[in-house]
């Protein structure tokens, strides 16, 4: 099962910041906190991962809290092409274990 | 090529039948990964390889799946005595290597569809 909770959907502004919440309590000391989206009809496309520090690319910023329970993924400026499902996955890679565990996603859908 | 292909991108079969899935990872990735996705739910793991060798088959639903990687680059998800519950989107998706904090690249998927 997921170790991930998010809401089901969400709506955002064209041109505002999307906010993606996930809360993921019960994480371990050696697993990152990934996020990916699925555009549909597509493969999930990577988006970034941290594990306890804030991280920011070309396409989003995350935000980790200090005791790692929960996250927020940030979209600063959202487009009608950020539409999509948004997976937030605990995940550790090593040893036997290497897979994403992908729970249901949130629904963002930006809106003009 | 620039990122994972599946191959066929659509399959119909009838029951009954066997069906290959390929995959052709990123070239030099050394962890391979299968996944199957049904109309509205999450990806769902089935299967991960480390070089050759099957690292965690935790996720095939039963033995009539099967996947291999026999020279630890190109893979084939094999499914025998298909039914129409297997009808789904079949994912394949690679990563440099299974150390923490690596992304794994997702290829387009082939939509299997038995009737």
């Amino acid at each position: 099962d997921a170790k991930t909770t998010q809401p089901t959907s969400m709506d955002c502004a064209e041109g505002r910041a999307a906010n993606l919440p996930c809360n993921h309590s019960t994480i371990s000391g050696n697993e990152y906190v990934y996020w990916y989206r699925q555009i549909h009809s597509q493969g999930p496309q990577y988006i970034i991962h941290g594990l306890k520090n804030n991280e920011t690319n070309e396409m989003a910023s995350l935000i980790i809290t200090e005791d790692r329970k929960s996250s927020t993924l940030i979209l600063p400026h959202a487009t009608l092409r950020d539409t999509a499902v948004y997976y937030c996955i605990v995940s550790y890679y090593g040893g036997s274990q290497g897979n994403l565990i992908f729970g249901k996603g949130t629904k963002l859908s930006v809106k003009p | 090529g620039a990122g994972v292909s599946q191959t066929p991108s659509n399959k119909v079969t009838e029951k009954g039948k066997y069906v290959e899935l390929r995959c052709d990872p990123i070239s030099g990735h050394t962890a391979l990964y299968w996944y199957r996705q049904s109309l509205g739910q999450g990806p769902e793991f089935l299967i991960y390889f480390q070089g050759t060798g099957a690292a965690d088959d935790s996720g095939l639903p039963n033995d009539r799946f099967f996947a291999v990687r026999p020279e630890g680059s190109v893979s084939t998800l094999k499914i025998q005595r298909t039914e129409r519950g297997d009808s789904a989107v079949y994912l394949c998706a690679s990563s440099l290597t299974v150390a923490g904090g690596t992304e794994a690249f997702f290829g387009q998927g082939t939509r299997l569809t038995v009737v």
